[in-house]
């Protein structure tokens, strides 16, 4: 989704139910894509990454979906706990290993 | 996985004062290094890219007299905030790139600066 101002979107699930998150991303010569969490008032946090050579990976508990197509990119996470409650930020390089990082979604998961 | 640690996590300063904050990736050399600022609710952004042993390079936008940086060796990196004002508080965030030729970016915890 997108933010508008100062509201980032938000995803409010229940816990024990598969959240997705998505992304939009801009520049068609991106050709790496990462999934950050980042907790109140701490660094972002690596989740998992992707290739533009790859559609899909899969980690424990997450999968990254990349459409190339669409310049969409998606963050599947299963069985979401309430430690799972965060802002996402998707960020792409296209090689030069500067990060350009998306607007973030809060997720905000309940017992 | 590789650690970033920066110093000070939080620090209060008056207005006209300079700020100086520290990353240092403690288990890894790091030849480049960046600094990101953060407003609340809103994305990381980029300031610059650091460079052991050569200038900085900076955003558009972003004042190079004002936001100092200075890459003295394979593990620190500083950003000294010149003449601070009160709307340069914000989360200030540091990144190391891995090495090895990857991209992956190992981030510190960040600083939260408050000018008053």
């Amino acid at each position: 989704g997108e933010s508008v101002g100062l509201h980032l979107p938000t995803l409010s699930v229940q816990e024990g139910d598969n959240s997705i998150i998505n992304c939009a991303y801009s520049n068609s010569a991106s050709d790496y894509f990462i999934w950050y969490k980042q907790e109140s008032g701490k660094g972002p946090q690596f989740i998992i990454d992707i290739r533009s050579n790859m559609d899909k990976r899969q980690g424990q508990r997450v999968t990254v979906l990349l459409n190339k197509t669409v310049k969409h990119l998606s963050l599947q996470i299963a069985a979401t706990q309430p430690g799972d409650s965060a802002v996402y930020f998707c960020a792409e390089t296209s090689g030069y290993s500067t990060l350009t990082f998306g607007k973030g979604t809060m997720l905000l998961v309940s017992p | 996985g590789a650690v970033v640690s920066q110093h000070p996590s939080r620090v209060i300063c008056k207005s006209g004062t300079s700020v100086k904050i520290e990353c240092r990736s403690l288990d890894f050399q790091a030849t480049t290094m960046f600094w990101y600022r953060q407003f609340p609710k809103q994305s990381l952004m980029l300031m610059a890219t650091s460079n052991e042993g050569s200038k900085a390079t900076y955003e558009q936008g972003v004042e190079k007299d004002k936001f100092l940086i200075n890459h003295a060796s394979l593990t620190l990196s500083t950003l000294t905030v010149t003449s601070a004002h009160p709307e340069d508080s914000s989360f200030y965030i540091c990144s190391a790139l891995a090495p090895g030729g990857t991209d992956t970016q190992y981030f510190g915890p960040g600083t939260r600066l408050t000018v008053l």
